[in-house]
Protein backbone atom coordinates (compact mmCIF):
# COMPACT_ATOMS: atom_id res chain seq x y z
CA UNK A 1 0.00 0.00 0.00
CA UNK A 2 1.18 3.92 -0.78
CA UNK A 3 1.09 6.05 1.91
CA UNK A 4 1.51 9.38 1.88
CA UNK A 5 2.54 10.85 5.53
CA UNK A 6 2.61 15.35 5.45
CA UNK A 7 3.93 17.25 8.10
CA UNK A 8 3.03 19.12 10.21
CA UNK A 9 -0.99 18.66 10.40
CA UNK A 10 -1.31 21.74 12.17
CA UNK A 11 0.51 25.14 11.86
CA UNK A 12 -0.23 28.37 13.48
CA UNK A 13 2.04 31.24 12.82
CA UNK A 14 2.52 35.18 12.56
CA UNK A 15 1.48 36.89 9.20
CA UNK A 16 4.92 37.01 7.60
CA UNK A 17 7.09 34.92 8.91
CA UNK A 18 8.06 31.51 6.46
CA UNK A 19 6.76 28.04 6.50
CA UNK A 20 8.01 24.75 5.00
CA UNK A 21 5.23 21.34 4.76
CA UNK A 22 6.79 18.20 4.19
CA UNK A 23 5.46 14.71 2.08
CA UNK A 24 6.96 11.57 2.43
CA UNK A 25 6.22 8.04 1.49
CA UNK A 26 8.89 4.76 1.13
CA UNK A 27 7.26 4.39 -2.23
CA UNK A 28 8.05 6.14 -5.95
CA UNK A 29 5.20 8.26 -7.21
CA UNK A 30 5.16 8.97 -10.43
CA UNK A 31 3.94 12.54 -10.07
CA UNK A 32 3.29 14.33 -7.21
CA UNK A 33 0.56 17.18 -6.91
CA UNK A 34 -0.33 19.79 -4.01
CA UNK A 35 -3.86 21.14 -3.45
CA UNK A 36 -5.34 23.57 -1.41
CA UNK A 37 -9.25 22.74 -0.37
CA UNK A 38 -11.54 25.43 1.25
CA UNK A 39 -13.91 24.16 3.82
CA UNK A 40 -17.33 22.61 2.24
CA UNK A 41 -15.22 22.62 -1.09
CA UNK A 42 -13.37 20.29 -3.20
CA UNK A 43 -9.84 20.54 -3.58
CA UNK A 44 -7.77 23.01 -6.41
CA UNK A 45 -4.74 22.32 -7.47
CA UNK A 46 -1.76 24.29 -7.02
CA UNK A 47 0.75 22.49 -8.81
CA UNK A 48 2.34 19.17 -10.42
CA UNK A 49 5.53 18.13 -9.88
CA UNK A 50 6.81 14.99 -12.21
CA UNK A 51 10.77 15.09 -12.53
CA UNK A 52 12.88 14.47 -9.61
CA UNK A 53 14.54 17.49 -8.34
CA UNK A 54 12.18 19.60 -9.79
CA UNK A 55 11.35 23.00 -8.45
CA UNK A 56 8.25 25.11 -9.08
CA UNK A 57 7.35 28.69 -7.74
CA UNK A 58 4.01 30.15 -7.39
CA UNK A 59 4.47 33.67 -6.23
CA UNK A 60 5.32 32.84 -2.51
CA UNK A 61 5.17 29.07 -2.72
CA UNK A 62 7.63 27.05 -3.94
CA UNK A 63 7.00 23.24 -4.26
CA UNK A 64 9.90 20.93 -4.34
CA UNK A 65 10.20 17.10 -5.75
CA UNK A 66 12.67 14.66 -3.54
CA UNK A 67 15.28 13.30 -5.91
CA UNK A 68 13.90 9.74 -5.94
CA UNK A 69 10.15 10.89 -6.37
CA UNK A 70 9.40 10.00 -3.19
CA UNK A 71 8.88 12.85 -0.72
CA UNK A 72 7.87 16.79 -1.71
CA UNK A 73 7.80 19.89 0.22
CA UNK A 74 5.80 22.81 0.23
CA UNK A 75 7.44 26.07 1.40
CA UNK A 76 5.66 29.31 1.52
CA UNK A 77 7.84 32.48 2.13
CA UNK A 78 6.34 35.75 4.11
CA UNK A 79 2.69 34.07 5.05
CA UNK A 80 -0.51 36.05 4.35
CA UNK A 81 -3.75 35.05 6.31
CA UNK A 82 -5.04 34.74 2.74
CA UNK A 83 -3.21 31.52 2.73
CA UNK A 84 -4.83 29.93 5.40
CA UNK A 85 -6.13 26.52 4.53
CA UNK A 86 -5.85 22.83 4.20
CA UNK A 87 -2.89 21.83 2.25
CA UNK A 88 -2.81 18.66 0.49
CA UNK A 89 -0.22 16.39 -0.79
CA UNK A 90 -1.24 13.96 -3.57
CA UNK A 91 0.54 10.95 -5.31
CA UNK A 92 -0.02 9.16 -8.87
CA UNK A 93 0.62 5.65 -8.06
CA UNK A 94 1.82 2.72 -9.69
CA UNK A 95 -2.17 2.25 -11.27
CA UNK A 96 -2.52 6.13 -11.99
CA UNK A 97 -4.92 6.34 -9.23
CA UNK A 98 -4.35 9.38 -7.13
CA UNK A 99 -3.94 8.85 -3.37
CA UNK A 100 -4.21 12.24 -0.70
CA UNK A 101 -2.20 12.61 2.27
CA UNK A 102 -3.92 13.53 5.37
CA UNK A 103 -2.95 17.12 5.02
CA UNK A 104 -1.95 19.69 6.56
CA UNK A 105 -4.31 22.41 8.10
CA UNK A 106 -2.70 25.97 8.13
CA UNK A 107 -3.60 29.20 10.34
CA UNK A 108 -2.13 32.68 9.54
CA UNK A 109 -2.36 35.15 12.30
CA UNK A 110 -3.04 38.17 11.04
CA UNK B 1 -9.71 24.97 -16.34
CA UNK B 2 -11.41 22.05 -16.79
CA UNK B 3 -14.88 22.33 -14.93
CA UNK B 4 -16.61 19.30 -12.87
CA UNK B 5 -19.49 19.68 -11.38
CA UNK B 6 -21.42 17.89 -8.80
CA UNK B 7 -25.07 17.61 -7.84
CA UNK B 8 -26.91 18.02 -5.36
CA UNK B 9 -24.22 20.21 -3.37
CA UNK B 10 -25.94 19.04 -0.38
CA UNK B 11 -28.81 16.32 0.58
CA UNK B 12 -30.63 15.34 3.91
CA UNK B 13 -31.95 11.25 3.27
CA UNK B 14 -33.53 9.37 5.95
CA UNK B 15 -31.59 6.22 7.25
CA UNK B 16 -32.70 3.17 4.56
CA UNK B 17 -33.21 4.97 1.91
CA UNK B 18 -30.67 5.75 -1.26
CA UNK B 19 -29.65 8.81 -2.59
CA UNK B 20 -28.00 9.29 -6.04
CA UNK B 21 -24.90 12.17 -6.58
CA UNK B 22 -24.18 12.68 -10.18
CA UNK B 23 -20.67 14.21 -10.99
CA UNK B 24 -20.39 15.80 -14.49
CA UNK B 25 -17.75 16.80 -16.60
CA UNK B 26 -18.92 20.55 -18.56
CA UNK B 27 -15.91 21.20 -21.19
CA UNK B 28 -14.40 17.87 -21.61
CA UNK B 29 -14.89 14.42 -21.72
CA UNK B 30 -13.64 12.60 -19.35
CA UNK B 31 -13.11 8.82 -19.93
CA UNK B 32 -12.38 8.25 -16.49
CA UNK B 33 -13.98 9.36 -13.15
CA UNK B 34 -13.06 8.81 -9.35
CA UNK B 35 -14.88 8.93 -6.68
CA UNK B 36 -13.34 10.19 -2.93
CA UNK B 37 -15.11 10.49 0.62
CA UNK B 38 -13.91 13.04 3.17
CA UNK B 39 -14.82 12.60 6.57
CA UNK B 40 -14.79 15.97 8.98
CA UNK B 41 -11.08 16.96 9.85
CA UNK B 42 -9.80 14.07 7.51
CA UNK B 43 -8.19 13.78 3.89
CA UNK B 44 -9.56 12.36 0.89
CA UNK B 45 -9.72 8.63 0.87
CA UNK B 46 -10.38 7.14 -2.82
CA UNK B 47 -13.61 4.82 -3.01
CA UNK B 48 -13.74 3.28 -6.72
CA UNK B 49 -12.62 4.50 -10.43
CA UNK B 50 -15.09 4.20 -13.04
CA UNK B 51 -14.21 4.14 -17.17
CA UNK B 52 -16.90 5.28 -19.16
CA UNK B 53 -19.04 2.21 -20.66
CA UNK B 54 -17.50 -0.46 -17.69
CA UNK B 55 -17.81 -1.82 -14.40
CA UNK B 56 -16.46 0.70 -11.63
CA UNK B 57 -13.34 -0.72 -9.95
CA UNK B 58 -13.59 -0.79 -6.20
CA UNK B 59 -10.95 0.39 -3.22
CA UNK B 60 -10.19 -2.34 -0.72
CA UNK B 61 -12.94 -2.03 2.10
CA UNK B 62 -15.62 -0.35 -0.32
CA UNK B 63 -18.47 -2.25 -0.50
CA UNK B 64 -19.81 -2.51 -4.18
CA UNK B 65 -23.29 -3.52 -3.53
CA UNK B 66 -23.38 -0.50 -1.25
CA UNK B 67 -22.08 2.30 -3.50
CA UNK B 68 -23.23 1.88 -6.87
CA UNK B 69 -21.38 3.59 -9.46
CA UNK B 70 -22.48 4.01 -13.02
CA UNK B 71 -20.48 5.77 -15.64
CA UNK B 72 -22.80 6.62 -18.50
CA UNK B 73 -21.35 8.64 -20.81
CA UNK B 74 -18.14 10.48 -20.97
CA UNK B 75 -19.32 13.53 -18.79
CA UNK B 76 -21.64 11.84 -16.55
CA UNK B 77 -20.86 9.40 -13.74
CA UNK B 78 -23.08 9.13 -10.68
CA UNK B 79 -22.49 7.75 -6.95
CA UNK B 80 -26.06 6.08 -5.59
CA UNK B 81 -25.16 5.16 -1.69
CA UNK B 82 -27.75 2.48 -1.62
CA UNK B 83 -29.84 2.03 1.83
CA UNK B 84 -27.94 4.67 3.69
CA UNK B 85 -26.81 4.61 7.52
CA UNK B 86 -25.55 7.58 9.77
CA UNK B 87 -22.13 6.41 9.27
CA UNK B 88 -22.60 6.66 5.61
CA UNK B 89 -22.43 10.51 6.39
CA UNK B 90 -19.89 12.25 4.81
CA UNK B 91 -18.25 14.52 1.79
CA UNK B 92 -18.43 12.75 -0.87
CA UNK B 93 -16.24 14.31 -4.45
CA UNK B 94 -16.08 13.07 -7.39
CA UNK B 95 -12.83 13.80 -10.28
CA UNK B 96 -12.50 13.80 -13.43
CA UNK B 97 -9.92 13.08 -15.93
CA UNK B 98 -9.74 13.63 -19.79
CA UNK B 99 -8.20 11.16 -21.94
CA UNK B 100 -6.98 7.42 -21.07
CA UNK B 101 -5.46 6.29 -17.74
CA UNK B 102 -1.99 6.32 -17.79
CA UNK B 103 -1.68 9.34 -20.27
CA UNK B 104 0.82 11.93 -19.23
CA UNK B 105 -1.36 14.58 -20.54
CA UNK B 106 -4.08 13.43 -18.09
CA UNK B 107 -4.71 15.61 -15.80
CA UNK B 108 -7.44 15.41 -12.56
CA UNK B 109 -10.24 17.88 -11.69
CA UNK B 110 -12.22 18.10 -8.71
CA UNK B 111 -15.81 18.46 -8.43
CA UNK B 112 -17.19 21.15 -5.18
CA UNK B 113 -18.20 17.86 -3.42
CA UNK B 114 -21.38 16.94 -2.14
CA UNK B 115 -22.51 16.38 1.47
CA UNK B 116 -24.46 13.58 2.36
CA UNK B 117 -26.35 14.02 6.05
CA UNK B 118 -28.45 10.72 6.97
CA UNK B 119 -30.58 11.18 9.81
Amino acid sequence: TQLLEQSPQFLSIQEGENLTVYCNSSSVFSSLQWYRQEPGEGPVLLVTVVTGGEVKKLKRLTFQFGDARKDSSLHITAAQPGDTGLYLCAGRRRDDKIIFGKGTRLHILP
Amino acid sequence: GAVVSQHPSWVICKSGTSVKIECRSLDFQATTMFWYRQFPKQSLMLMATSNEGSKATYEQGVEKDKFLINHASLTLSTLTVTSAHPEDSSFYICSARGGPLFSPTGEQYFGPGTRLTVT
